[in-house]
């Protein structure tokens, strides 16, 4: 089955610096990857998903790149604001197939003052 | 319109004794996902309803764990004979007909499960 790989686990960046979190996929058949916000004591919600027919989406200051030769993806965060201190999963799974989707372990992004 | 809901939002219950965990998912959604979160820890898949198919049991960690989804709608997780290692946050999250249209999976707030 499908293994996802999330590295780092924690990060830290100043106020205004950029974050980058990248994650690493086993099945060559995944096709969709999602990357999930979630804050302190909430539910995880959408911010991003990339399609395997795309190697590149940008929304604002979020940013989401795949390289399916490699089998990795990466969320970019420009700009970081205090808002965006949060973890961040990633996920991949088998759009149109099992649709199982199988998540990181997460990284705990702080920004720092 | 509503979400996705689940009851209880915290459940504490001895060691030993069975608790069920349910999960209202958002009206038309045919897809509906459990997943267990253990504090600070990531979203370890449980198991996964698609409409009338047959569901992916292949996360769940022991035969004392169950779900079932009556009438394509609410889910309800069952855990026997409670363990200390259950207590975590159950999160359930559905998602429309992936044919055609956005793949987003709305999750529920959780319950939180405590075994003490």
């Amino acid at each position: 089955g499908e293994n996802v790989e999330q590295h780092p686990s924690t990060l830290s960046v100043q106020e205004g610096d950029s974050a980058v979190i990248k994650c690493t996929y086993s099945d060559s058949a995944s096709n969709y990857f999602p990357w999930y916000k979630q804050e302190l004591g909430k539910r995880p919600q959408l911010i991003i998903d990339i399609r395997s027919n795309v190697g590149e989406k940008k929304d604002q200051r979020i940013a989401v790149t795949l390289n399916k030769t490699a089998k990795h993806f990466s969320l970019h965060i420009t700009e970081t604001q205090p808002e965006d201190s949060a973890v961040y999963f990633c996920a991949a799974s088998i759009d149109f197939g099992d649709d199982k989707i199988i998540f990181g372990k997460g990284t705990r992004l702080h920004i720092l003052p | 319109g509503a979400g996705v809901s689940q009851s209880p939002s915290n459940k504490v219950t001895e060691k030993g004794k069975d608790v069920e965990l349910r999960c209202d998912p958002i009206s038309g959604h045919t897809a509906l996902y459990w997943y267990r979160q253990r504090l600070g820890q990531g979203l370890e898949f449980l198991i996964y309803f698609q409409g009338n198919s047959a569901p992916d049991k292949s996360g769940l960690p022991s035969d004392r764990f169950s779900a079932e989804r009556t009438g394509g709608s609410v889910s309800t997780l069952t855990i026997q004979r409670t363990q200390q290692e259950d207590s975590a946050v159950y999160l359930c999250a559905s998602r429309p007909n992936f044919r055609g249209s956005h793949n987003e999976q709305f999750f529920g707030p959780g319950t939180r499960l405590t075994v003490l």
